[in-house]
């Protein structure tokens, strides 16, 4: 069965330092979405990509995250610099369609991210 | 815009009891609604989802749910639980034309011996 990849499962970096995590989606999906997971709570979007063009990315902190898929496959999130507030689990998730119609979104297992 | 509320943050039975997690909804268009659930350290895994037609929807794992507009809720049911049920589980919210899912808070659930 297909999965969406993601690495590194966990991260730990210092404060200020720069950080980035890989997400390769399902073959053939066409929307890619970041979410960030605060412990204790539920996933937020932070960017959603149509192929290589950027849907929504209204929650992105834009200062300091960046985020992108050059070739429409897939994706890199970037912090910099990173802050104590950044910890989290990155989830990246993928579905086939998008652009106007709905799609089952599958996600990956998540990078753990620790800020010290 | 769209919201969701998880009732309860932390939901305890017995093994071989029922499973209720409560949800509720916010929704200015038809929703749909989703269960998904998260193991530690693990991304989320679909349980059932909700877009149109028959409002009792089953999923994996003995789950099931009912979409009652009237009540804008969904709440997940599961008639007898098993230690392996133990985990998160989030609501979702979204429609025809949002990709972006809207999670609640999440519900962990803890099932006793």
């Amino acid at each position: 069965e297909a999965e969406v990849a993601q690495s590194p499962r966990y991260k730990i970096t210092e404060k200020s330092q720069a950080v980035a995590f890989w997400c390769d989606p399902i073959s053939g999906h066409a929307t890619l979405y970041w979410y960030r997971q605060i412990l204790g709570q539920g996933p937020e979007l932070l960017v959603q990509f149509q192929d290589e063009s950027v849907v929504d990315d209204s929650q992105l902190p834009k200062d300091r995250f960046s985020a992108e898929r050059l070739k429409g496959v897939d994706s890199t999130l970037k912090i910099q610099p990173a802050e104590l507030g950044d910890s989290a689990m990155y989830l990246c998730a993928s579905s086939r369609s998008g652009g106007g119609s709905f799609d089952i979104q599958y996600f990956g297992a998540g990078t753990r991210l620790s800020v010290l | 815009a769209q919201s969701v509320t998880q009732l309860g943050s932390h939901v305890s039975v017995s093994e071989g009891a029922l499973v209720l997690l409560r949800c509720n909804y916010s929704s200015s268009v038809p929703p749909y609604l989703f269960w998904y659930v998260q193991y530690p350290n693990q991304g989320l895994q679909l349980l059932l989802k909700y877009t149109t037609g028959a409002t009792l929807v089953k999923g994996i794992n003995g789950f099931e749910a009912e979409f009652k507009k009237s009540e804008t809720s969904f709440h997940l049911t599961k008639p007898s639980a098993h230690m392996s049920d133990a985990a998160e589980y989030f609501c979702a919210v979204s429609d025809l034309y949002e990709g972006k899912l809207i999670f609640g808070q999440g519900t962990t659930l803890q099932v006793k011996p």
